[in-house]
Order: structure tokens, then sequence, then C-alpha cells
């Protein structure tokens, strides 16, 4: 059974602080690996998508990478914002359309 | 970017009523839509793949009698909870397809609260 785990479930920083959001997954034969941000009340907002084949992407102050030999992926997130606090889901595709969601991690970055 | 509308937003329904949830893709046209399910504090779950004028394809465990599940078009995709009962309540979020198969980028609705009294 896939199991897509998230540590740390919730996370509380200052404002400019760098920091790592973790996502373990059991079987690493994976077609890609997405993050996704979700704000209350609001669907889910594509970050980034990693592609089976590459090991990192990057868009602005965030950085995901990819390590399917130890099936782990973190995402890196560089001079924290008030902005940034939602929550973040990190979701893996192994066949065909099927996405599988961890519980997420509850970023709460304060001015 | 693309945008996909989920309507209502929220909804408290009596237990035994049915409960009907819209899908659309704004900008583009979606051949497969994605429905899933979110109990507080926990994974969203996938219920069913709905492809447009075909039959929803729906994983183990979950009742395609009492989800109920049309895509008559592109653009639209309804989930309608039949007979629904307390332990339906949840967060229904739907996304849609874009793209190449291997891309894979889903764009997600806002989701829809159900309540069931």
């Amino acid at each position: 059974k896939q199991e897509v785990t998230q540590i740390p479930a919730a996370l509380s920083v200052p404002e400019g602080e760098n920091l790592v959001l973790n996502c373990s997954f059991t079987d690493s034969a994976i077609y890609n690996l997405q993050w996704f941000r979700q704000d209350p009340g609001k669907g889910l907002t594509s970050l980034l998508l990693i592609q089976s084949s590459q090991r990192e992407q990057t868009s602005g102050r965030l950085n995901a990478s990819l390590d399917k030999s130890s099936g782990r992926s973190t995402l890196y997130i560089a001079a924290s914002q008030p902005g940034d606090s939602a929550t973040y889901l990190c979701a893996v595709e192994y066949n065909f359309n099927k996405f599988y969601f961890g519980s997420g991690t509850k970023l709460n970055v304060k001015p | 970017g693309a945008v996909v509308s989920q309507h209502p937003s929220w909804v408290i329904c009596k237990s035994g009523t049915s409960v009907k949830i819209e899908c659309r893709s704004l900008d583009f046209q979606a051949t497969t839509m994605f429905w899933y399910r979110q109990f507080p504090k926990q994974s969203l779950m996938l219920m069913a793949t709905s492809n447009e004028g075909s039959k929803a394809t729906y994983e183990q465990g979950v009742e395609k009698d009492k989800f109920l599940i049309n895509h008559a078009s592109l653009t639209l995709s309804t989930l309608t909870v039949t007979s629904a009962h307390p332990e339906d309540s949840s967060f229904y979020i739907c996304s849609g397809r874009k793209g190449e198969v291997r891309k894979n980028i889903q764009y997600f609705g806002a989701g829809t609260r159900l309540s069931v009294l």
C-alpha cells in the first residue's frame, strides 16, 4: 500500500527564516511528485511538479528536491513571509492518474 | 492559468436528502476530472476518476451507488451524494486535468464543505 507521510504536521517560524518541509513515500516507483499549497476554505494551488527523472525544481523562493531511492522529497522555502502561511501538501503519482496525498504541514509564519 | 470552479462552496442538508456538487473547468477542456474527499486533519483521498462521456472509475471502498458522478461535457462534472448521512460530512474537492497525460497537471476547485445534520 502506498503511503505518503509529511513531517512536521505543523510548523511556526518567525518571518525571514528559511525552512524545510519533509515528505516521505513508501514506494519509490513514482511517476511524479507535486507540492501544493492549500489555504483555508480554498482549493489547492500547485507549487512545483517534479517528474520521476528529475531531482529538483525551483520557483522563486521555493525549491523542491526528490530522492526516489530513499523515498523522500523536501520543500525548501527561503526567507519566509507571513503570506506563506498555509497548509502544504505533498502528492505522489504512482499509477496513471492516481495521486496519493500526505496529510500536510500547516505552516504559520509570524510577522 | 487554468481555473476550476466548484459550486456550492458550502452546503448543509438533512440526513436522507441528496446533494449535487458541480465542478466546471472555466478556461480549458478537462477530458478527465477527479473527485477527492478530505476529512478533518486527514489527507485528500481520491474517490473517483471520471472521463467525459464514460462511466466513472471508483476507488476501492467508495460506493458508486451513493456517490453518483456524471461527466457530461469537457467542462462539467457533477458529484451527487445520495441519501446523505452525517458520516458523509466532509470536504469534497474536484480537479481537472489539462495537458499531456504524463505531465498530469491537475487544477483544483476550491472545494465544497458538506455538513449533514
